[in-house]
């Protein structure tokens, strides 16, 4: 079956613009998670989504960073007036509920001019 | 706070035996993973430990003993296509947040 994917892979955007990042998880999946990874670190935990209850946000780096899960499904991360310090490679991950096994999308590469 | 553990850098040769090694201090357990991530690519799931002792997937096996807040990763005959970047993680379980605490990362490069 399709994975998680996200779009678009690559966005390049000046200093000051708003982007939306795109995540389609794995059909049944309750659980969505956004991170994101600067080159040649570790993950790091921007948001969470749980079925229908209320999103955990406490990853999310400032106000300027916001995120919603339609339907269950798709989720958009959207980031407003965007720094050079938000270029990075934003990753989803989608999983089934238990929090141990996530599967992750391709990521989408942010590179803020 | 929590935090995971991990050496930053491993090196090895083809054909060895490596072990990495993962000490959690977190103020929920219920789970450790191991993720491999290759450059440029997105992380992919590899085991969980839930309970003590030694999980056994092909060449990559795993353990923990959750009296030490200790797991580790065993990969046997090792190929240049392991080179890549290990992660441990803690599922933490406040409540009914199932989020993973994620560890920094071990990049392991194998040489001919």
């Amino acid at each position: 079956g399709a994975g998680v994917s996200q779009s678009p892979s690559n966005k390049v955007t000046e200093k000051g613009k708003d982007v939306e990042l795109r995540c389609d998880p794995i059909s049944g999946h309750t659980a969505l998670y956004w991170y994101r990874q600067s080159l040649g670190q570790g993950l790091e935990f921007l948001i969470y989504f749980q079925g229908n209850s209320a999103p955990d946000k406490s990853g999310l780096p400032s106000d300027r960073f916001s995120a919603e899960r339609t339907g269950g499904s798709v989720s958009t991360l959207t980031i407003q007036r965007t720094q050079q310090e938000d270029s990075a490679v934003y990753l989803c991950a989608s999983g089934g509920g238990s929090g141990y096994e996530q599967y992750f999308g391709p990521g989408t590469r942010l590179t803020v001019t | 706070g929590q935090s995971l553990e991990q050496p930053s850098e491993v090196t090895a040769v083809e054909g060895a035996i490596v072990q990495i090694n993962c000490t959690y201090q977190t103020s929920g357990f219920y789970g450790l993973s191991w993720y491999q991530q290759h450059d440029g690519g997105a992380p992919t799931f590899l085991s969980y430990n839930a309970l003590d002792g030694l999980e056994e997937t092909g060449r990559f096996s795993s353990f923990l003993s959750r009296s030490d807040s200790y797991g580790y990763l065993l990969l046997q005959e090792l190929q240049m296509k392991d080179s890549a970047s290990y992660f441990c993680a803690v599922r933490d379980h406040s409540g009914n947040n199932r989020k993973l605490i994620w560890g920094l990362g071990t990049s392991l490069a194998v040489n001919p």
